[in-house]
């Protein structure tokens, strides 16, 4: 069963840094694209960034250029986003997702608030 | 970016009737649309991919059609569980960018 579980949500202040991560089992997690997609509280959904089985490519929205960064350990079926300079309007949940462009498997999502 | 509509924002159906969904992308996409169905505190889930291919698990009353700029999911006959949001994504340009979802509740 594919499962993916992120965690490191929480709350931070505006300018703050938080390292997400998501946990993969079930599948052979060096084999696929791993995306990040948000969604702001009562919002619609926003791809964030994903990147290439091997590390390789990395893609980011215009709205995360520069502050995020998404990056994998395939020995640690693990995926992660660090983010950094964060901003009011990053508040969201955080989903982790298997592969790119349509996604089947997601996870459950971890919350980020950011407030002072 | 690709900036994809979707009306009407909510559609009120009872239970058994048809609901028709529109999304629209602001240059051609191809075939390279999903649809996804997400209920509250949940994941999306993923029910068309290729703008008319039945994602694994999807049951025959969730209908995808279209191609370029103009896409349609028809739900034949809605049960109480399809009573959700949905939104449409396109894949064909990156950033990857979703509709601002349809939000499907009982008449």
């Amino acid at each position: 069963e594919v499962q993916l579980v992120e965690s490191g949500g929480g709350l931070v202040q505006p300018g703050g840094s938080l390292r997400l991560s998501c946990a993969a089992s079930g599948f052979t997690f060096s084999s696929y694209w791993m995306s990040w997609v948000r969604q702001a509280p009562g919002k619609g959904l926003e791809w964030v960034a994903n990147i290439k089985q091997d590390g390789s490519e990395k893609y980011y929205v215009d709205s995360v250029k520069g502050r995020f960064t998404i990056s994998r350990d395939n020995a640690k079926n693990s995926l992660y986003l660090q983010m950094n300079s964060l901003r009011a309007e990053d508040t969201a949940v955080y989903y982790c997702a298997r592969g790119t462009a349509m996604v089947m498997y997601w996870g459950q999502g971890t919350l980020v608030t950011v407030s002072s | 970016e690709i900036v994809m509509t979707q009306s009407p924002a909510t559609l009120s159906v009872s239970p058994g009737e048809r609901a028709t969904l529109s999304c629209r992308a602001s240059q051609s996409i191809s075939s390279n649309l999903a649809w996804y169905q997400q209920k509250p505190g949940q994941a999306p889930r993923l029910l068309i991919y290729g703008a008319s291919t039945r994602a694994t698990g999807i049951p025959a009353n969730f209908n995808g059609s279209g191609s370029g700029t103009e896409f349609t999911l028809t739900i034949s006959s809605l049960q109480s569980e399809d009573f959700a949001v949905y939104y449409c994504q396109q894949y064909n340009n990156w950033p990857f960018t979703f509709g601002p979802g349809t939000k499907v509740d009982i008449k």
